[in-house]
């Protein structure tokens, strides 16, 4: 079964520095999602992305936030400068339409 | 803007036992509805999805959820749990006709006593 597959597993990062984290989406999906759970918390949308651009994002997703859809199977996600409140569960999902698929995530800590 | 309720942060029940999650929505307009489970350390999997048409969807792993519009409700129901079914179960709004941003609710967490 087609899955959406997230590298790294896990990320440790000291404060300030850029982290990359990396997404193979379905391959015939269309659409390409960022969401991220702090610990204890719900699941927060950041970002969607369709026809090689962003379609939405949140309040989150401010200037230190960026994708890239680099090769046409990869979907990125750069944080420019990480702060402290950045560690969280990072989620990439797909989709064909209404309803999305859902890697394993990327836990990302911030120290 | 759309919301999603989930009034019970935890429910243990025994296994063989039923089960009934509650989600209530808030929303402008025809919602697409949706229920995901995560396990512990897990992504999260799409138990089932409600467009339109049948009230009561049928998805994976024996669940059930009904969509009843005059109380803005979309719950999650199994007829006999069975202790892998322990996890924390959200349930999701998103905008019909789109594939759109999901809103999630806060999540309730499900044990299971043997």
């Amino acid at each position: 079964e087609p899955e959406v597959t997230q590298t790294p597993s896990h990320q440790v990062t000291q404060m300030g520095q850029e982290v990359i984290l990396r997404c193979v989406p379905i391959s015939n999906h269309l659409y390409f999602y960022w969401y991220r759970q702090i610990l204890g918390q719900k699941v927060e949308f950041l970002v969607s992305f369709y026809n090689n651009e962003i379609s939405e994002k949140s309040e989150i997703f401010d200037d230190q936030f960026s994708v890239e859809r680099p090769d046409g199977s990869n979907f990125t996600l750069k944080i420019r400068s990480t702060k402290l409140e950045d560690s969280a569960m990072y989620f990439c999902a797909s989709s064909r339409g209404p309803g999305a698929f859902f890697g394993q995530g990327t836990r990302l800590t911030v120290v | 803007a759309q919301s999603v309720t989930q009034p019970d942060i935890h429910i243990t029940v025994s296994e063989g036992a039923s089960l009934e999650l509650r989600c209530n929505y808030s929303y402008g307009a025809t919602p697409y509805l949706f229920w995901y489970v995560q396990s512990p350390g897990q992504g999260l999997q799409l138990l089932l999805k409600y467009f339109s048409g049948d009230t009561l969807v049928q998805g994976i792993k024996g669940f059930e959820a009904e969509f009843k519009r005059s109380q803005s409700s979309f719950n999650l129901r199994k007829p006999s749990v069975h202790w892998s079914d322990a996890a924390e179960y959200f349930c999701a709004v998103g905008a019909a006709g789109t594939a759109s941003k999901l809103t999630f609710g806060t999540g309730t967490r499900l044990q299971v006593t043997l």
